[in-house]
């Protein structure tokens, strides 16, 4: 089946520091990469779709500035969360989707941030 | 607007059977997903409807009305290791899926 990676699994940081999250398809091209976050005991929300080659695409109320998604190749996608403090404390998840019928979306296995 | 419901928490008893419920109402429909999240991990696919009808795969079966806007989760022979979230997700008409807030299912001995 479709694998999709995210490193790294978990970090811990200062507040005002970056914070590079990636994320990787290992077996099959990703034509879009999604970037979620998920605070405790609550539903997944799409931060932004990015297609490979092209600038992302955010949701409303998200800060492009802030939260910097970089799609470069068909097989990799990172979010970098720049100047963080701690309200971005979260759950990251990268999903994968490419080429099949449904358009199903491989999760990556999350990254907990915590700023502290 | 966008809307999906489905409870927020369920109890269960190990061997039973239960049936988590979602209500939607979307702009665009491309298809129903289920997911299961355990605590602090990804979500992972269960199952796809597109067309009317019960999908069966192993212990877990999904339906879906689409003229009703309506789908369920039925798991059979339950098992300690059921107790997670189950996420209901539509794919609206930008192939975006659209999320429902989960519901927390606890088995019990």
């Amino acid at each position: 089946g479709a694998v999709v990676s995210q490193h790294p699994s978990w970090v811990i940081c200062k507040s005002g520091t970056s914070v590079k999250i990636e994320c990787r398809s290992l077996d099959f091209q990703a034509t879009t990469m999604f970037w979620y976050r998920q605070f405790p005991k609550q539903s997944l929300m799409l931060m932004a779709t990015s297609n490979e080659g092209s600038k992302a695409t955010y949701e409303q109320g998200v800060e492009k500035d802030k939260f910097l998604i970089n799609h470069a190749s068909l097989t990799l996608s990172t979010l970098t969360v720049t100047s963080a403090h701690p309200e971005d404390s979260s759950f990251y998840i990268c999903s994968a989707s490419g080429g099949l019928d449904y358009n199903e979306q491989f999760f990556g296995p999350g990254t907990r941030l915590t700023v502290l | 607007g966008q809307n999906i419901d489905q409870p927020t928490e369920m109890t269960a008893t190990e061997g039973a059977i239960v049936q988590i419920n979602c209500t939607y109402q979307t702009s665009g429909f491309n298809g129903l997903f289920w997911y299961q999240q355990h605590a602090g991990e990804a979500p992972t696919f269960l199952s796809y409807n597109v067309l009317d009808g019960l999908e069966e795969k192993g212990r877990f079966s999904s339906f879906l009305s689409r003229s009703k806007g309506y789908s369920y989760l039925l798991l059979k022979e339950l098992q300690m290791k059921d107790s997670a979230s189950y996420l209901c997700a539509i794919m609206d008409s930008n192939y975006q899926l659209i999320w429902g807030a989960g519901t927390k299912l606890i088995i019990k001995p």
